[in-house]
């Protein structure tokens, strides 16, 4: 079965320091993966996503991740962080017909001190 | 403002009620989903319609009876509502059920059941 683990629950970065967010996946054929944000009372908003081709996507608000089949890993990463990026980031898989059901991930909670 | 959105935003009421989330989209998109984000944030599919046929329908409870009168919308209806049902609900657009779209999704409901 699908599924999608990341492994840090709640992380804080200093602002302006880089970040990166893990994210493992478990599916048996070429994954649709993505990232999605969510900030406090909002809704989720895609920051990228992979199908195929280059394994090094950019996103949205100067993110950018990494596909590694070998690793089941799609990491996401920012070079400086902000204090606006402070929200919920969930990974998740494609899944079902047309891979259109997303299988999430728990989360991971990113605070950014000052 | 071209959008997901749903009504109401919150939602309070007592166990044993019925009620009814409404999710409206303007994108002219095809496909439209509910997912369920429980109080540890963990987001679940519930629901997808394409084109007002159901498509997805994960294991839920018969309580739960997703209605399309047309693509535009997707509307959630709750029976016998449970302390179990509290959750915030996220009603989502695509274009199509190929993965390749992007899930546009809505504000969310935030359901307490007492």
């Amino acid at each position: 079965a699908q599924s999608v683990t990341q492994p840090d629950i709640h992380i804080t970065v200093s602002e302006g320091a880089s970040l990166e967010l893990r994210c493992n996946y478990s599916y048996g054929a070429t994954p649709y993966l993505f990232w999605y944000v969510q900030s406090p009372g909002q809704g989720l908003q895609l920051l990228l996503k992979y199908f195929s081709g280059d394994t090094l996507v950019q996103g949205i608000k100067g993110f950018e991740a990494e596909f590694k089949r070998s690793q089941s890993s799609f990491n996401l990463r920012k070079p400086s962080v902000h204090w606006s990026d402070a929200a919920e980031y969930f990974c998740a898989v494609g899944a079902g017909q047309a891979g259109t059901a997303l299988i999430f991930g728990k989360g991971t909670t990113l605070s950014v001190s000052s | 403002d071209t959008a997901v959105s749903q009504t109401p935003k919150y939602l309070v009421t007592q166990m044993g009620n019925d009620k009814s989330i409404k999710c409206e989209q303007n994108l002219g998109h095809d496909t439209m989903y509910w997912y369920k984000q429980d109080s540890k944030k963990f987001l679940k599919i519930m629901f997808s319609y394409n084109n007002k046929e159901l498509i997805i329908n994960e294991t839920v409870p018969n309580r739960f009876s997703p209605k399309s009168p047309d693509k535009a919308h997707l509307n959630l209806h709750i029976n016998s509502l449970e302390l179990g049902d509290s959750a915030v609900y996220f009603c989502a657009s695509s274009l199509s059920t190929s993965a390749y779209n992007e899930q546009f999704f809505g504000p969310g409901t935030r359901l307490t059941v007492l």
